[in-house]
């Protein structure tokens, strides 16, 4: 059984700049969560997909969006990059309502 | 709004030396209590759900319990191994998000 994959596994942009993360799902699950982590903090949920339709979504601005297709995998997009996006982006993959198990995530620095 | 808060923030151990750490939650209907382990730079490991007051479960040198308030995470005798940040999220009946609180550092010396 594959587990969560995420790429790119580290990725420097430029303020202003777009960029976007992808994840794939653990074999079986329906249903994708994305989470920002801040250095020594805990997650922060952004937003989940579930059957390629956002199903629900945390505080956070529209120039973050996402996307799920036909095969669950996911991908996380943020445009008018900030320095304040530097961060962990988490993906994780349920069967929906169950137990997400998460990706190793993608380590955003933004200069 | 949900709001899960961990203690202590960082916590040193000797090897051998058991303790535990909190978790006091606020949620308007709690659908499930999560435990996750989480070592530097990788993605939280799923540990243990618990879904009602009293409920126990043990893996390991870990006990997780749960209150109508609070879970407790036990670890006995620790190994160096076990250190990382463990961290507690809620997850309420009307939505699948999780609300994580901010981790406690687990620190086991030899």
């Amino acid at each position: 059984e594959t587990g969560v994959t995420q790429s790119p596994t580290h990725l420097i942009k430029t303020r202003g700049q777009q960029v976007t993360l992808r994840c794939s799902s653990q074999s079986g699950h329906n249903t994708v969560s994305w989470y920002q982590q801040a250095l020594g903090q805990g997650p922060q949920f952004i937003f989940q997909y579930y059957r390629e339709e956002e199903n629900g979504r945390g505080n956070f601005p529209p120039r973050f969006s996402g996307l799920q297709f036909p095969n669950y995998s996911s991908e996380l997009n943020v445009n008018a990059l900030e320095l304040d996006d530097s961060a962990l982006y988490l993906c994780a993959s349920s069967s929906f309502g169950e137990t997400q198990y998460f990706g190793p995530g993608t380590r955003l620095l933004v200069l | 709004e949900d709001q899960v808060t961990q203690s202590p923030e960082a916590l040193r151990l000797q090897e051998g030396e058991s303790s535990s750490l909190n978790c006091s939650y606020t949620v308007s209907g709690l659908r499930g209590l999560f435990w996750y382990r989480q070592d530097p730079g990788k993605g939280p490991e799923f540990l243990f759900t618990l879904y009602s007051a009293g409920e126990e479960k043990e893996k390991e040198r870990l006990k997780a319990t749960l209150t109508k308030k609070e879970s407790f995470l036990h670890i006995t005798a620790p190994k160096p191994e076990d250190s990382a940040t463990y961290l507690c999220a809620v997850r309420e009946n009307a939505g699948n998000m999780l609300t994580f609180g901010g981790g406690t550092r687990l620190m086991v010396k030899p």
